[in-house]
Order: C-alpha cells, then structure tokens, then sequence
C-alpha cells in the first residue's frame, strides 16, 4: 500500500521568505509526527498530532514554525521568515493510534535549503 | 533530562562477520525503545522495538537488539552482516512522561565491506 508521502522533495529559497512542506501520512493512522533531521544530528521533534486532540507543539524551536492537520489527514508544516539555520531534512512520520508503542513510518523528507 | 546516546559515528566491519551498534538511553519511567534503519535516499524504516517482556528483541532483516537495564543500553546486533546492511541507523526512545514524544540518537553509519 502506499506510504508516507511528502512534497516538495527539495525546496531552495532565500531568507527572510516563507515555506510550506507537505505530509500525506497513511491513510487509518491517526498520529502524526514532524521532525528535522540537521546534518551529522539526529532527528529532532518537532511537533506530534494525534486524532483532533490537540498538538503537542513542545519541539517547535521558535514562533516561525507552525502546523496543522486538516481533517485528521494531510499535515502542512510552515516555516515563516526562513533562517540559514532552518536548513535541514524535514521529515513526516505516521503511525496508528497508540504511538508510543507502535513504530512509525516516515516519509522520505523534504530537503530545504535557506541561501 | 531524558536522552539517547550512539557512541559510534561509524562502524565497519567485514561482510559475514558479526556486527554491533551501540545505544545507551536515560528516560524517567519504563523505557520504549526502538531501532531505525536509513538507507540512502530512502526513508526511515522500522527495525525493532523493545516495550516489555523478553530483554532479547529480534526485529526484520536478522536484526535483534538487547535491552540491558542495569547498563541503560540497547544494542544492535547481528550474527553475520552483509553488505547490503550498510546504512544509517538510529535508536530512540519514548519519553517517559510525555508519551508522544521520542527522542532519536544521532545515528551510526554502518559501512559492511565484502
């Protein structure tokens, strides 16, 4: 069956400009995860949904960054003002309901590139 | 404060001969541990997890881990690797009073030579 799917699979753009990354996590998983992913580092949380309860936002790194997940599905992750250091592989993942227990499956990342 | 540690940037090791990757963790509470394989150009896939029960965990492509409380560690290991194996592998751990949260180690480059 199909996977966790992401777009745009690279995005360049300049500083100071705004950016939205795309998930489309599998369809019946109902938590979803954002991490990023910087070079020679692990991932890093960022923010996990789960059903229509709310966000757990506790790893996003500043107020640039945001996201939602319309009707429990389809997740789009902003990045407002982009910084040099905002760099890095951004990575979505799915899993079923108990995700502290079940794995997750990622997607393949998008790659941003702030000049 | 509540971590996971790879200690090896890279490990090689010859095509048939066995291999370990090491994880160490610090969680509060009971840990739920997991290891992730990263194949270039591909995405994240599940490996193993570790929840309860039996400290020896055996996970896809001949992959097992053993979780070892008293040390705080969960390594990766295989009886013979192959070269196929290479790759870059991550350990993570749930967080202990947020239960939606992991943290993931920075990875180790598994290089296997034929």
């Amino acid at each position: 069956g199909a996977g966790v799917s992401q777009s745009p699979s690279n995005k360049v753009t300049e500083k100071g400009k705004d950016v939205e990354l795309r998930c489309d996590p599998i369809s019946g998983h109902t938590a979803l995860y954002w991490y990023r992913q910087s070079l020679g580092q692990g991932l890093e949380f960022l923010i996990y949904f789960q059903g229509n309860s709310a966000p757990d936002k506790s790893g996003l790194p500043s107020d640039r960054f945001s996201a939602e997940r319309t009707g429990g599905s389809v997740s789009t992750l902003t990045i407002q003002r982009t910084q040099q250091e905002d760099s890095a592989v951004y990575l979505c993942a799915s899993s079923r309901r108990l995700a502290g227990v079940n794995e997750q499956f990622f997607g393949p990342g998008t790659r941003l590139t702030v000049l | 404060a509540q971590s996971v540690a790879q200690p090896e940037d890279q490990v090689n090791v010859a095509e048939g001969n066995p291999l370990t990757v090491k994880c160490t963790y610090s969680v509060s509470g009971n840990p739920y541990l997991f290891w992730y394989v990263q194949y270039p150009n591909r995405g994240l896939q599940f490996l193993l997890k570790y929840i309860t029960g039996d400290n020896l965990v055996k996970g896809s492509y001949g992959f097992e881990a053993e979780f070892n409380k008293s040390q705080t560690s969960f390594h990766l290991k295989k009886p013979s690797a192959l070269v196929s194996d290479s790759a870059l592998y991550f350990c993570a751990v749930r967080d202990g009073n947020n239960f939606n949260k992991f943290y993931f180690g920075s990875g180790t480059k598994l290089n296997v030579k034929p």
